[in-house]
């Protein structure tokens, strides 16, 4: 029963660093997707994707990078990290069809200095 | 754009008592709307989904109901307890094309209930 697996848990980066968030699911879900959770802001979606080999942008996109080649698979790239993009990021999963339920992994909390 | 709102952003309440929180949207032409718990340092738990062509949905003490015409929700605990305490979520999911991929938050629900 692993769903959603999030790794690593905690990261720091120095400022221009890069680095990939991990996100798996092993529920055979067409639909990832990528949030950041700042305090006073909710959560805003980064990317998405409905299905491998697609890709799109969400609200914030700016200095992310995503890619689908695998239903299981969809990591998140910080190409420089900015101490702006510290957040606490979560990647969610869903069926494309029927009740599309959510669900989500226990969160990335991601520090850059 | 969808418009999600939470109403109130924060309700503190004695243990076993009745409450009700309030979740609106903009745009009626939602697929679903789930509930989601939050607690604190830790990821979303979802509570309740409910369809758009659904009116309620029910688990345990927890009771959603959905007005998608008037773009609202409610998510009723009945009896509540400390344990409730955490972060209430609602979301909706558009029923458009490719936004169908893409769920829209509200800013939450903190609610605590005391002992």
């Amino acid at each position: 029963n692993a769903g959603v697996t999030q790794t690593p848990k905690f990261q720091v980066l120095k400022t221009g660093q890069s680095m990939t968030l991990q996100c798996a699911q092993d529920m055979n879900h067409e639909y990832m997707s990528w949030y950041r959770q700042d305090p006073g802001m909710g959560l805003r979606l980064i990317h998405y994707s409905v299905g491998a080999g697609i890709t799109d942008q969400g609200e914030v996109p700016n200095g992310y990078n995503v890619s689908r080649s695998t239903t299981e698979d969809f990591p998140l790239r910080l190409l420089s990290a900015a101490p702006s993009q510290t957040s606490v990021y979560f990647c969610a999963s869903s069926s494309g069809t029927g009740k599309t339920e959510a669900f989500f992994g226990q969160g990335t909390r991601l520090t850059v200095v | 754009k969808q418009e999600v709102t939470q109403i109130p952003a924060a309700l503190s309440v004695p243990e076993g008592e009745n409450l009700v929180l309030n979740c609106s949207f903009t745009d009626s032409a939602i697929y679903n709307l789930q509930w989601f718990r939050q607690d604190p340092g830790k990821g979303l738990t979802s509570l309740l989904l409910i369809q758009s062509s659904q009116r309620e949905q029910t688990s345990g003490r927890l009771n959603a109901s959905l007005d998608k015409s008037s773009g609202r929700s409610t998510l009723y605990i009945a009896a509540s307890q400390p344990g409730d305490s955490a972060t209430y979520l609602c979301a909706v999911r558009a029923d458009r094309g490719s936004t169908l991929g893409r769920l829209y938050f509200g800013r939450g629900t903190q609610l605590t209930v005391w002992p």
